[in-house]
C-alpha cells in the first residue's frame, strides 16, 4: 500500500510565526504536491516537485514556500503565517506520466490565530 | 489539460436510492479524469479513473462514471447508495502544468440517511 505521511493532523500557529507542514511518501514517487482545501473552493494547488530540488508554482502560491531535498519528502513553508492561510493542507504524491493517479495524505488542519 | 466543474454541491438521498453526480469538462488535448472521494475523517482515495477506450468505466465500492465526449460530462453514478457512501466526491482533471497535478471540482457533499 503506498503511504503518505504528514507530520501533523492538527496545528495551531500564530500570525507571524514560520510554519513547516512535513509529508513523506514510500513508494519511490517522482512527484509530490501540495494542496489547500476549503469549504466551497475544491483543492486548489500551492506547488508541486517533479524532482529532488525541482518545484514550479501551483495556482495559489503566494506567502508559501516549499523544499524538497530529499525524493520521499516535501515540505511546505508558510514565511510569516496569516490568519487567511488557516485550513486543511493536503500532500499527494504520484509517478511521473499520465497514467497514473495521485496518493493523498490524511491532512493537516492549520489554525492560525 | 482540463479544468472541471460539478453541478451539485450538497445532495441528500436515502438508502437504495441510485445516485448521479454531474460533472463536466473543459477541453483540453488528451482527456484524464477521475473522481476521488473522501469519506469523513479520512484521506481523499480515488475512486475511478478515465483515460482512453471504454467510455464506461468501473470503480471502487459499484461505483461508475460514464465519459461522453459529446457533451463534455464524465458522471459519477451508483444504482444504490449505502449509509456507508456519505462523503464528498471530488471530480478532477488533468491540469496545465508539468506536474501532472490535477484540477479539483468544487466537491459535491453526499448525505445518505438511513
Amino acid at each position: 500500500d503506498v503511504k503518505v505521511t504528514q507530520s501533523s493532523r492538527y496545528l495551531v500557529k500564530r500570525t507571524g510565526e514560520k510554519v513547516f507542514l512535513e509529508c513523506v511518501q514510500d513508494m519511490d514517487h517522482e512527484n509530490m504536491f501540495w494542496y489547500r482545501q476549503d469549504p466551497g473552493l475544491g483543492l486548489r494547488l500551492i506547488y508541486f516537485s517533479y524532482d529532488v530540488k525541482m518545484k514550479e508554482k501551483g495556482d495559489i502560491p503566494e506567502g508559501y514556500s516549499v523544499s524538497r531535498e530529499k525524493k520521499e519528502r516535501f515540505s511546505l513553508i508558510l514565511e510569516s503565517a496569516s490568519t487567511n492561510q488557516t485550513s486543511m493542507y493536503l500532500c499527494a504524491s504520484s509517478f511521473s506520466g499520465l497514467a497514473y493517479e495521485q496518493y493523498f495524505g490524511p491532512g493537516t488542519r492549520l489554525t492560525v490565530t | 489539460a482540463q479544468s472541471v466543474s460539478q453541478h451539485n454541491h450538497h445532495v441528500i438521498l436515502s438508502e437504495a436510492a441510485s445516485l448521479e453526480l454531474g460533472c463536466n469538462y473543459s477541453y483540453g488535448g488528451t482527456v484524464n479524469l477521475f473522481w476521488y472521494v473522501q469519506y469523513p475523517g479520512q484521506h481523499l482515495q480515488l475512486l475511478l479513473k478515465y483515460f482512453s477506450g471504454d467510455p464506461l468505466v468501473k470503480g471502487i465500492k459499484g461505483f461508475e462514471a460514464e465519459f461522453i465526449k459529446s457533451k463534455f460530462s464524465f458522471n459519477l453514478r451508483k444504482p444504490s447508495v449505502q449509509w456507508s457512501d456519505t462523503a464528498e466526491y471530488f471530480c478532477a482533471g488533468r491540469g496545465r502544468n508539468s506536474g501532472y497535478a490535477l484540477n479539483f471540482g468544487k466537491g459535491t457533499s453526499l448525505l445518505v440517511t438511513p
